[in-house]
């Protein structure tokens, strides 16, 4: 079984401060690995994803995550947030033998302050 | 892009009473759709996977007969919580597969129930 574990559940942060959001996951084959982002009173919303190729994945808006296959482990970094950046961010995985079923973390509450 | 409508966004109902949640896509055809279900505080719960025209598969430990799930269309999946209970209370948010190959998914803004 696929699980996504992220260790920062509340993360608060002056604007243009750098960001760097931690996601482990753990599944015994190749996986498919992403980031999602929900802003308040809205849906999920893809940031960026890794499927194969270049560990660094660079998404939207900034965002980049690399993809450390011996540490199991898919970090989300932004150089320097914004104000607007304040929303939930969730790390998904899904085992490339496992369906197409997503599995996610518990999600990580970013507040960036003025 | 592939857009997901979940209705509705909010409801109250009264313990006993069974809820409708509907999950349409807009302007594609969703073969495949998710369910999930979140905790304060807490991710994302996979309840079930629905394929249109057949029966849905349940996740372990999610009651099938509370959670009923139909995938009539291919644009149109609901989800019925039947006999609520204030338990059930949380929010329900639905997921489609973009495509073919599992690479994208879209999702609905969220169903955020109460039961009273």
């Amino acid at each position: 079984a696929q699980s996504v574990s992220q260790h920062n559940h509340h993360v608060i942060l002056s604007e243009a401060a750098s960001l760097e959001l931690g996601c482990n996951y753990s599944y015994g084959g190749t996986v498919n690995l992403f980031w999602y982002v929900q802003y308040p009173g809205q849906h999920l919303q893809l940031l960026l994803k890794y499927f194969s190729g270049d560990p660094l994945v660079k998404g939207i808006k900034g965002f980049e995550a690399e993809f450390i296959k011996s540490k199991f482990s898919f970090n989300l970094r932004k150089p320097s947030v914004q104000w607007s950046d304040t929303a939930e961010y969730f790390c998904a995985v899904k085992g490339t033998g496992g369906g197409n079923k997503l599995t996610f973390g518990t999600g990580t509450q970013l507040k960036v302050e003025l | 892009g592939a857009v997901v409508s979940q209705h509705p966004s909010r409801v109250i109902c009264k313990s006993g009473t069974s809820v409708k949640i509907e999950c349409r896509s807009l302007d594609f055809q969703a073969t495949t759709m998710f369910w999930y279900r979140q905790f304060p505080k807490k991710s994302l719960m996979l309840m079930a996977t629905s394929n249109e025209g057949s029966k849905a598969t349940y996740e372990q430990g999610v009651e099938k007969d509370k959670f009923l799930i139909n995938h009539a269309s291919l644009t149109l999946s609901t989800l019925t919580v039947t006999s609520a209970h204030p338990e059930d209370s949380s929010f329900y948010i639905c997921s489609a597969i973009i495509g073919t190959g599992g690479y994208g998914y879209t999702f609905g803004s969220g169903t955020r129930l109460t039961v009273v």
